[in-house]
């Protein structure tokens, strides 16, 4: 069973449309995220979600919509593609957040989703 | 802003040549040093969290330190299924992970 599952795994699309990714997790984790992984490599934190509710948002255009409908999915709703929305997303889970020590904050990855915007 | 460098950005051993990544960082109030391995074309898999300065951790052939400053990410006699790309992220005051850009190491038979 994949713990932390994201789909599609490819996507790709036109300048201007509008797409969704999905992911769900099945370990029971309250806190969900969205990173982006640019073609240098850096994982960058999109949003944050803790029992549904968004706790991080970060400089994100709001061509970028994150939907939590349970604690156990986090999708990704992006409209009016651009260029340079192409990327690998990836979504994760932990426990906990808020930085609490212990391994409840260990953040686990699904296989990512490589969007390519033409 | 949380700053984390990995160094060097690639690595090539030969197998059995142990070698050691290096991660500093900089960071207010440090909650947790990460490592993490990501194969090609697949998310980043956990390997160790650290939490105070003196912390050490294995598994396998993989050891990692930690001090104020930085993290090692150290590799005893590597075999070729330990090549991949190790990532190194800082976790501060807040949810989010802070991540540097990582070290790709290819072990070669």
């Amino acid at each position: 069973d994949t713990a932390v599952s994201q789909t599609p795994k490819y996507l790709v699309t036109q300048m201007g449309n509008d797409k969704s990714i999905k992911c769900e997790q099945n370990l029971g984790h309250d806190t969900m995220y969205w990173y982006k992984q640019d073609s240098k490599k850096f994982l960058k934190i999109m949003f944050s979600y803790n029992n549904k509710e968004l706790i991080i948002n970060e400089t994100v255009p709001n061509r970028f919509s994150p939907k939590s409908p349970d604690k156990a999915h986090l999708n990704l709703h992006i409209n009016s593609l651009e260029l340079g929305d192409s990327a690998v997303y990836f979504c994760a889970s932990s426990q906990v957040g808020g930085g609490r020590k212990g391994s409840k904050n260990i953040q686990y990855f699904g296989a990512g989703t490589r969007l390519s915007v033409l | 802003e949380d700053q984390v460098t990995q160094s060097p950005e690639a690595l090539r051993l030969q197998e059995g040549e142990s070698s050691s990544l290096n991660c500093s960082y900089t960071v207010s109030g440090l909650r947790g040093l990460f490592w993490y391995r990501q194969d090609p074309g697949k998310g980043p898999e956990f390997l160790f969290t650290l939490y105070s300065a003196g912390e050490e951790k294995e598994k396998e052939r993989l050891k990692a330190t930690l001090t104020k400053k930085e993290s090692f990410l150290h590799i005893t006699a590597p075999k070729p299924e330990d090549s991949a790309t190790y990532l190194c992220a800082v976790q501060a005051d807040d949810y989010k992970l802070s991540f540097g850009a990582g070290t790709t190491v290819t072990v070669r038979a």
